[in-house]
């Protein structure tokens, strides 16, 4: 299984872009990139999944390399309300066509007014 | 579409009693995963179905665990003779399987409390 590394936790300000890099050195040819929010007592919330390249949509980017050893989430303009822990996950194919998500610690954004 | 649902979002039980928790996934996925977490912790795989096939389990899911999803759709996770150690987080997550990354949609999760 590919293991991830991200920060414990960093801290922002209001308005300001936050780049959170994950390392994933042994990611497989068929894994996917994939990120989650979280907040206390409830359920990841889905951002953003990549294979390759750049990804974006309505919440987030998602940079990945071309070796993709790594990938950074990039949020635009925190708010106070993106305080929440931020995982990174490479989806792990556990035989045949199944997956299941290896989740770490995760990385707590602190959102400062 | 409603997103996954689980039922109750809070437990207390006391050791030694059986509880049982429900997740209804989102209407057309044909996965469904369970994950607990511990406080501190990012969430742990427990268990995956395809439809009503049970394909995968964990380590982490002892003989007093039982998972199922008799019709594929939603599915019941019990835990016999409780302890305290089962005290966690229980999450549902649901998936509908094709190309590429297989997206899973979390629940709210049951927070259970073993006294």
């Amino acid at each position: 299984l590919a293991k991830t590394t991200q920060p414990v936790s960093m801290d922002s300000y209001e308005g300001q872009e936050v780049n959170i890099t994950c390392s994933h050195n042994n990611i497989a040819t068929n894994d996917y990139i994939t990120w989650y929010q979280q907040f206390p007592s409830q359920g990841p919330r889905f951002i953003i999944q990549g294979y390759k390249t750049k990804v974006t949509n309505e919440v987030a980017s998602l940079f990945i390399p071309a070796d993709r050893k790594s990938s950074t989430l990039s949020l635009p303009r925190v708010s106070l309300s993106d305080t929440a822990v931020y995982y990174c996950l490479v989806a792990a194919n556990s035989g045949g066509s199944n997956y299941k998500l290896t989740f770490g610690k995760g990385t707590l954004l602190t959102v400062n007014p | 579409d409603t997103g996954v649902s689980q039922d109750p979002r809070h437990k207390i039980t006391k050791r030694g009693q059986n509880v049982t928790f429900r997740c209804d996934p989102i209407s057309e996925h044909n996965r469904l995963y369970w994950y607990r977490q511990t406080l501190g912790q990012g969430p742990e795989f427990l268990t995956y179905f395809q439809n009503e096939a049970q394909l995968e389990k964990s380590r982490l899911l002892s003989n007093r665990f039982s998972a199922e999803r008799p019709k594929g759709s939603f599915s019941t996770l019990e835990i016999q003779r409780t302890e305290q150690g089962d005290s966690a987080m229980y999450l549902c997550a649901s998936s509908l399987r094709g190309a590429g990354g297989d997206t899973q949609y979390f629940g709210p999760g049951t927070r259970l409390t073993v006294l």
